[in-house]
């Protein structure tokens, strides 16, 4: 399967406890995206990746969270003392792109992480 | 107001059925649009692009109305299959050139027998 992949699927954890997600993007796709889903709603963008290159995070991503792509492949996204109000689907997606506007691109998400907060 | 509203159903249609969903959006700047299709517990998957002339792909057609920045999807001869929450997905306009998605809450369907 050549597609995104996400790990772990499911996390419970109690609150105040640290968790960590991995993404790993299809592999010749140089962006890289994370979004949050609650019950209901669509999912929210939380940041972006082109290459290793952080270059946008929400509002949404308190100084709790924190995501990196080190090498520029796969990423990782840390929520630090975690709240109720973190329980959520994480959802990870890649595409190809070379900088310009306007083009039709696609992105790609993996299967998500659902987070539970106890 | 939410960047992109739809109506969040549900549904309920019997196999064989037309359905439309609609969705608006507030950011005149967007440039691309979509609809994902999302199943209960699954990732969205993109369904089609939309664009402004209107495109069709098998049963289902999308629609773009920029002048009132509105969105449609159109499914004929509804199967069971096509039970999930469809997705309204716009992209807005950000320097750097990437697709920042901005997505509906979702429509909801249910295509019963």
């Amino acid at each position: 399967d050549t597609g995104v992949s996400q790990n772990p699927r499911h996390k419970i954890t109690k609150r105040g406890q640290n968790v960590t997600f991995r993404c790993d993007p299809i592999s010749e796709h140089n962006r890289l995206y994370w979004y949050r889903q609650t019950l209901g709603q669509g999912p929210e963008f939380l940041t972006y990746f082109q290459n290793e290159a952080q270059l946008e995070k929400s509002r949404l991503l308190s100084d709790r969270f924190s995501a990196e792509r080190p090498k520029g492949s796969f990423s990782t996204l840390e929520i630090q003392r975690t709240e109720q109000g973190d329980s959520a689907m994480y959802l990870c997606a890649s595409s190809s792109g070379f900088g310009f506007s306007g083009k039709q691109e696609t992105q790609y998400f993996g299967p998500g992480t659902r987070l539970l907060v106890l | 107001r939410k960047e992109v509203e739809q109506d969040p159903g549900p549904f309920n249609v019997p196999e064989g059925a037309t359905v439309a969903f609609n969705c608006t959006y507030s950011n005149s700047a967007s440039q691309s649009f979509f609809w994902y299709r999302q199943d209960c517990r699954k990732e969205p998957k993109l369904l089609m692009s939309v664009y402004s002339s209107g495109n069709e792909d098998g049963r289902f057609t999308a629609q773009l109305n920029r002048a009132s920045q509105y969105i449609s999807l159109l499914i004929r001869d509804s199967k069971l299959s096509d039970s999930a929450t469809y997705l309204c997905v716009v992209n807005k306009a950000v320097s750097g050139g990437y697709n920042k998605l901005i997505f509906g809450a979702g429509t909801r369907l249910a295509v019963h027998p």
